[in-house]
């Protein structure tokens, strides 16, 4: 059965530092996300990704986060200068075109921001 | 704005016994969608089971169904003959439909007892 994958795993990192947490959505998926929980707390959505474009975002999505889609699998979401509080897992999602709005989701990285 | 009010921040069972999350919600829209997901101790995010609210029969999967009160903004889940594997935490999830984010509620940790 298809799945969303992301890589790495468990990224650790210094404050300050640009970390890059990487995402392949099941194929024929159009619409793309990313969600964070902090340790102990509820999911966030960060940010909504289509047609090349973000969507929505959330007022967590400041100038520090990015996204991207480089290529036609990759989807990638960038903080330029990592900052404590955002150590947290940060899960990917994907959306097809016609599911009935389910949205199956990445095994998560772990961010530890030192 | 959407909220989720999960209630009991922990439960138990009995295994092989029954058990019902409690979920609530707030919103204005009259079409929209809901999910439980589970969430193991790797932390990944995995669908349990939907319900769309223009529907008015309660979603089942397996051992998982729900109690869908649309009047009362209540979406519980029910787990029948209770299995080890069944513990985790349980997060219930709001989605107007589209291309729209999930939001979440705080969750369920599920202890089930041999």
């Amino acid at each position: 059965e298809p799945e969303v994958t992301q890589t790495p795993s468990h990224q650790v990192t210094q404050m300050g530092q640009e970390v890059i947490l990487r995402c392949v959505p099941i194929s024929n998926h159009l619409y793309f996300y990313w969600y964070r929980q902090i340790l102990g707390q509820k999911v966030e959505f960060l940010v909504s990704f289509y047609n090349n474009e973000i969507s929505e975002k959330s007022e967590i999505f400041d100038d520090q986060f990015s996204v991207e889609r480089p290529d036609g699998s990759n989807f990638t979401l960038k903080i330029r200068s990592t900052k404590l509080e955002d150590s947290a897992m940060y899960f990917c999602a994907s959306r097809d075109r016609v599911s009935t709005d389910t949205q199956y989701f990445g095994p998560g990285t772990r961010l530890t921001v030192l | 704005a959407q909220t989720v009010t999960q209630s009991q921040p922990e439960m138990s069972v009995q295994e092989a016994e029954t058990v019902t999350l409690s979920c609530t919600y707030d919103t204005s829209e009259s079409d929209y969608y809901l999910f439980w997901y589970k969430q193991p101790p790797s932390r990944q995010m995995i669908l349990v089971i939907r319900q769309e609210a223009y529907k008015q029969q309660n979603a089942t999967e397996n051992r998982f169904s729900v109690n869908f009160q649309k009047a009362a903004k209540s979406f519980s889940l029910k787990i029948s003959d209770s299995q080890l594997g069944d513990a985790a935490m349980y997060f219930c999830a709001y989605n107007k439909g589209g291309n729209e984010k999930l939001t979440f509620g705080t969750g369920t940790r599920l202890t089930i007892i041999p």
